[in-house]
């Protein structure tokens, strides 16, 4: 079974650009998660999909960032414009649905993010 | 809502030494707790999780974790670490018909020759 994906593995750019970041979950999976992980910290969930509606979204800072799920498959997240702060991994997660909480997540090896 | 606290940042240990990482939850209701692992440049691996039942889990890579409610804890144990477990540890809690995680800060073990 493929696990996540997610690319760019790296990226680096300057402060004010834009830069987008791909994830495609495990096939099957109905949920979704972007996390951010700033170096030293543990990740925080920035928005949670569950086919390809948004459940959560309440730590995503709405006016940088975006999101899509088109499909209720792959996902897309975007940041314009990039600020020094948003330097971080950002992982992306699965999980094959959204029930009681008992679901294991799965997550991709990650985007690292350097905002110069 | 819930958090996680895991008080030591960093923890160096002799190979072939057991080590034990601590966590500790608050949360009003009840919940479910995790363990992962990231290895450098990787993305974060289950552990081991308590749902309910048992409260001593054993988990991958001979790691195990012991869930007391009393004292909200859920510390992650090996009896005895090899090199390539040195990595983040990061404990992780859910509450119960909740949906989100909540990660703690993660600590990095160090496991040295």
């Amino acid at each position: 079974e493929a696990g996540v994906a997610q690319s760019p593995r790296y990226k680096i750019i300057e402060k004010r650009q834009s830069v987008a970041f791909w994830c495609n979950p495990i096939s099957g999976h109905a949920t979704l998660y972007w996390y951010q992980q700033i170096l030293g910290q543990g990740p925080k969930l920035l928005i949670q999909f569950q086919n390809n509606g948004v459940v959560d979204d309440s730590q995503l800072p709405k006016d940088r960032f975006s999101a899509e799920r088109l499909k209720g498959v792959d996902s897309t997240l975007k940041i314009q414009p990039a600020k020094l702060e948003d330097s971080a991994v950002y992982l992306c997660a699965s999980s094959f649905r959204l029930t009681s909480g008992r679901e294991t997540q799965y997550f991709g090896p990650g985007t690292r993010l350097l905002v110069l | 809502a819930q958090s996680v606290t895991q008080l030591d940042s960093q923890v160096p240990v002799f190979e072939e030494a057991p080590v034990e990482l601590r966590c500790n939850y608050s949360s009003s209701v009840s919940v479910y707790l995790f363990w992962y692992v990231q290895y450098p440049n990787q993305g974060l691996q289950l552990l081991l999780k308590y749902l309910s039942g048992s409260t001593l889990v054993k988990g991958i890579n001979g790691f195990e974790a012991e869930f007391n409610k009393s004292q909200t804890s859920f510390h992650l144990r090996k009896p005895s670490v090899h090199i390539s477990d040195t990595a983040e540890y990061f404990c992780a809690v859910r509450e119960n018909y909740g949906q989100n995680f909540v990660f703690g800060p993660g600590t990095r073990l160090s496991v040295l020759p």
